[in-house]
């Protein structure tokens, strides 16, 4: 495996249900991202871990809960979300925070709330 | 307000034919960084090409160049020699030091469509 990766790329679910996404970089990146991408909407940022801690939480809602176990995994937990939560939700690393550093961005995952 | 402005949401060009993107920004911080990113239709945002705030001379990545223009706070995209497989979104966006050099702003997009 090479780049971002994640999965599911494509997530069906009711509001009731529980389900997380996850994303993985094999880039050796410290700094690793949520977004999500909603039609005809810019890109909103979610979450970043630095160095396996949380570094910036954009008054995001309580039913997305963000876990970085290591470096190299960023998961997001989905719980009683709403049909307006439905996006392709994309994972992103780079080296580190600063200017420079471009980031790599996973395929993305399709959530879809009924 | 840290913001990017792409005003063109949707463009068309000729195969083989160059095309500028537009993009406009604004910040108060003197050090920033500017990109652009690809998203073709199955998901994936691409980076493409790197502007730093002090950089003189203005990017360039194979038939990608970005137009710096800091006074008029511009960072067009122009690709040249257009090809089929270019028809995507393309991102602006920016990343300001003041917010740690975590948070990325995108603009909205344009999306490309080359014509055979």
């Amino acid at each position: 495996e090479t780049g971002v990766t994640q999965t599911p790329r494509h997530l069906v679910m009711g509001m009731t249900n529980k389900k997380s996404l996850k994303c993985e970089q094999h880039l050796g990146h410290n700094a690793m991202y949520w977004y999500k991408q909603s039609a005809k909407k810019p890109l909103e940022l979610m979450f970043v871990y630095s160095l396996e801690e949380r570094v910036e939480n954009n008054s995001v809602p309580s039913r997305f809960s963000p876990e970085c176990p290591n470096s190299s995994h960023l998961f997001l937990h989905l719980h009683t979300l709403q049909p307006e939560d439905s996006a392709l939700y994309l994972c992103a690393s780079s080296q580190e925070g600063g200017v420079v550093n471009e980031q790599f961005f996973g395929p993305g995952t399709r959530l879809t709330v009924l | 307000a840290q913001k990017i402005t792409q005003t063109q949401p949707g463009m068309f060009v000729q195969e083989k034919e160059a095309v500028t993107l537009d993009c406009t920004y604004d910040t108060s911080d003197p050090s920033y960084g500017l990109f652009w990113y690809k998203q073709p239709s199955s998901g994936e945002m691409i980076f493409l090409i790197y502007q730093g705030s002090y950089d003189q001379q203005n990017a360039t990545e194979g038939r990608y160049s970005l137009n710096f223009q800091k006074a008029r706070k511009s960072a067009n995209l122009v690709i040249s020699a257009s090809q089929l497989g270019d028809s995507a979104m393309y991102f602006c966006a920016m990343r300001p030091r003041d917010t740690g050099g975590f948070k990325t702003i995108f603009g909205a997009g344009t999306r490309l469509f080359v014509k055979a």
